[in-house]
């Protein structure tokens, strides 16, 4: 079983809808988490952290569930320019808070 | 936000050359640089865990001496891919962090396609 699980997509959304989407981890003792972003053919960039109480960054929302042992992430109000792959990474201290990344899930917003 | 340089962008080599890549903190000073290779449709795998000043870390069932990492200063690290195969064409990516603590954000160069003839 894979550290760091996705659905790989892709999520074929209409321009304006919500999208929403899983990440299970496996090791229990992850600390920290978050979603980056990766357009095609181009290096990942942070989106947002993860935190316990869950967050929002506009019209993002990220959960984190640590007793199912998933995060999620909600794009509300979907864009064109949200189509990409976004990718679930965990850390957790006892590796160095070493980056475990999913194999993403892949988002395209149509309109 | 801080950059990340990496060089080449693109590199097409034939079977059997060494091909370096550079990975470069334009901004700050990385004691620690992380590279990763991403095989297409797939994650992010580290390969190893660059060190300012002392040895790289690799990961398990990466070879070291296929995969020469040196981190001479504060703002370069360089990956040598030696004897490439074409089995080693991929997307090479380094990352930074900011800083001593580990906050979780990496700083991504803009990676590197290797294609081996």
């Amino acid at each position: 079983r894979k550290e760091v699980e996705q659905d790989p997509g892709p999520f074929n959304v209409p321009e304006g809808a919500t999208v929403a989407f899983n990440c299970t981890y496996s090791n229990s003792a992850s600390q920290s988490f978050f979603w980056y972003r990766q357009d095609c053919r181009k290096e990942p960039k942070l989106l947002m952290s993860v935190y316990s109480s869950g967050n929002e960054d506009g019209r993002f929302t990220a959960q984190l569930n640590r007793a199912s042992q998933y995060i999620s992430l909600l794009i509300r109000d979907s864009k064109l320019s949200d189509s990409a792959t976004y990718l679930c990474v965990v850390a957790y201290r006892a590796a160095g808070n070493k980056l475990t990344f999913g194999g993403g899930t892949r988002v395209l917003v149509k309109p | 936000g801080a950059v990340v340089s990496q060089h080449p962008s693109w590199v097409i080599c034939k079977s059997g050359t060494s091909v370096k890549i550079e990975c470069r903190s334009l901004d700050f000073q990385a004691t620690t640089m992380f590279w990763y290779r991403q095989f297409p449709k797939q994650s992010l795998m580290l390969m190893a865990t660059s060190n300012e000043g002392s040895k790289a870390t690799y990961e398990q069932g990466v070879e070291k001496d296929k995969f020469l990492i040196n981190h001479a200063s504060l703002t370069l690290s360089t990956l040598t891919v030696t004897s490439a195969h074409p089995e080693d064409s991929s997307f090479y990516i380094c990352s930074a962090r900011v800083g001593l603590r580990n906050t979780g954000e990496l700083f991504f160069g803009e990676g590197s396609r290797l294609t081996v003839l």
